[in-house]
């Protein structure tokens, strides 16, 4: 069983809102839910953590509801350059805290 | 604040030879991990090392291997490469091990090509 399900793709413009929901079903008391960005070529890179509620950043907000089941990821006015590969991470303790980062979801922004 | 540094940033091997990367982690991190990244497998967990010991590992074969040094810093090394073994290797420092609240911070990658 996958620990994280994310869509594949998704496409958007430029000034636009891209929402991102990862789905969770397993999430354990202790997990924290990170969310991570990669662009070709690159390592990827912390965008936001948290573990219930909302968390906001100058980058990102996060949607976590009280289930903690799934969560959301939210990227205000994208531009060219937020187009890449973002991932849902949550903590894997029934393997050890072996991290699986899943596929990932490509976000493609366009003019 | 100095990151993650990886090395070397591109290498090219031939079928059978092995291969060493390098990973500095970032000064006070204790865990490094190490991940393979392929365009049809996505990111895939190899190994973490905490405090000079192994502490988890994915589902690779034992040609994969690694050791972490007393300063933190880690190898991992690739013996009788095919070119199934062409990918970035990517390796992330974080505070201390396992995943939980820990934010992992990588490096730019190490890519690899076998021919």
């Amino acid at each position: 069983l996958a620990k994280t399900t994310q869509p594949i793709s998704m496409d958007s413009y430029e000034g636009q809102e891209v929402n991102i929901t990862c789905s969770h079903n397993n999430i354990a008391t202790n997990d924290y839910i990170t969310w991570y960005q990669q662009f070709p070529s690159q390592g990827p890179r912390f965008i936001i953590q948290g573990y219930k509620t909302k968390v906001t950043n100058e980058v990102a907000s996060l949607f976590i509801p009280a289930d903690r089941k799934s969560s959301t990821l939210s990227l205000p006015r994208v531009s060219l350059s937020d187009t890449a590969v973002y991932y849902c991470l949550v903590g894997d303790i029934e393997n050890d805290y072996k991290l699986s980062f899943g596929a990932g979801t490509t976000v493609t922004v366009r003019a | 604040k100095a990151g993650v540094t990886q090395t070397p940033r591109y290498l090219i091997k031939t079928r059978g030879q092995q291969v060493t990367l390098s990973c500095s982690p970032i000064s006070g991190h204790r865990s490094v991990s190490w991940y393979q990244q392929t365009p049809g497998q996505g990111l895939q967990f190899l190994f973490e090392y905490f405090s000079e010991t192994q502490r988890n590992k994915g589902n690779f074969p034992g040609r994969f291997s690694g050791r972490q040094f007393s300063n933190s810093r880690s190898e991992m090394n690739v013996s009788t490469l095919e070119l199934g073994d062409s990918a970035l290797y990517l390796c992330a420092s974080s505070l201390e091990q396992g995943s939980g609240a820990n934010v992992l911070t990588f490096g730019a990658g190490s890519r690899l090509t076998v021919l």
